[in-house]
């Protein structure tokens, strides 16, 4: 079974500090992931995701993340957080055809304010 | 190009009561889905469906009933509907793994509140 767990259901960071939200996931098999961000009272939109090709992944408004098979992790980065970051993002995982699954299992996700 | 389209927005029912959220998409997508997103939960799977006229149980189906009868449409209903089904309703639809790598484009949301 799949599962995702993001540490921190609420980070602050100041205007031009680093981003780093992490994503821990559980596979039984070789992952897709995914994160997604939430602005509020809207739906979730793709920001970036992994498909096993390139471990390094670059998505939108400058964030990216890193597939670390050793560590299980997918953490998200960016290097200097704008105040249109503030937002809720969501770490997503699937099993993908390999594994007949449909489904994208979705973590708790974690709240980013950012300070001016 | 709509996307996903949820109707209603909000909805205020009376415990017992039954309703329909009616999710319609326009990118002819094989799969649909309907989440539910609570405070501190993340989303949560309610049905699914792969194809016109099959539907499936996700994480938490239980009070929920769903049918696809046309492939752009997705029907949820609360039959008898209670407190604890207050929630934000999500529905997402996605293209076959076969040609795609399983990205959900998700609608606005519907807000449910019941009393």
């Amino acid at each position: 079974a799949q599962s995702v767990t993001q540490l921190g259901s609420h980070v602050s960071v100041s205007e031009g500090a680093l981003v780093l939200l992490r994503c821990n996931y559980s596979s039984s098999v070789p992952p897709y992931l995914f994160w997604y961000v939430q602005y509020p009272n809207q739906g979730l939109q793709l920001l970036l995701k992994y498909t096993s090709a390139a471990t390094l992944v670059k998505g939108i408004n400058g964030f990216e993340a890193e597939f670390k098979k050793s560590e299980t992790s997918f953490h998200l980065t960016k290097p200097s957080a704008h105040m249109s970051d503030a937002a809720e993002y969501f770490c997503a995982v699937s099993e993908g055809p390999g594994a007949g699954s449909y489904q994208l299992t979705f973590g708790k996700g974690t709240k980013l304010s950012v300070i001016p | 190009n709509a996307g996903v389209t949820q109707t209603p927005k909000f909805r205020v029912l009376k415990t017992g009561q039954s309703m329909t959220l009616l999710c319609a998409q326009d990118m002819n997508h094989e799969y649909m889905y309907w989440y539910r997103q609570d405070p501190g939960m993340g989303l949560r799977l309610i049905h699914y469906s792969v194809g016109e006229g099959t539907t499936a149980k996700g994480e938490v189906p239980d009070g929920y009933n769903v049918s696809r009868l046309k492939k752009q449409n997705f029907l949820l209903g609360l039959e008898s509907a209670a407190p604890s089904q207050t929630s934000v309703y999500f529905c997402a639809s996605s293209y076959s793994f076969g040609s795609n790598t399983g990205e959900l484009f998700f609608g606005e949301g519907s807000r449910l509140t019941v009393l």
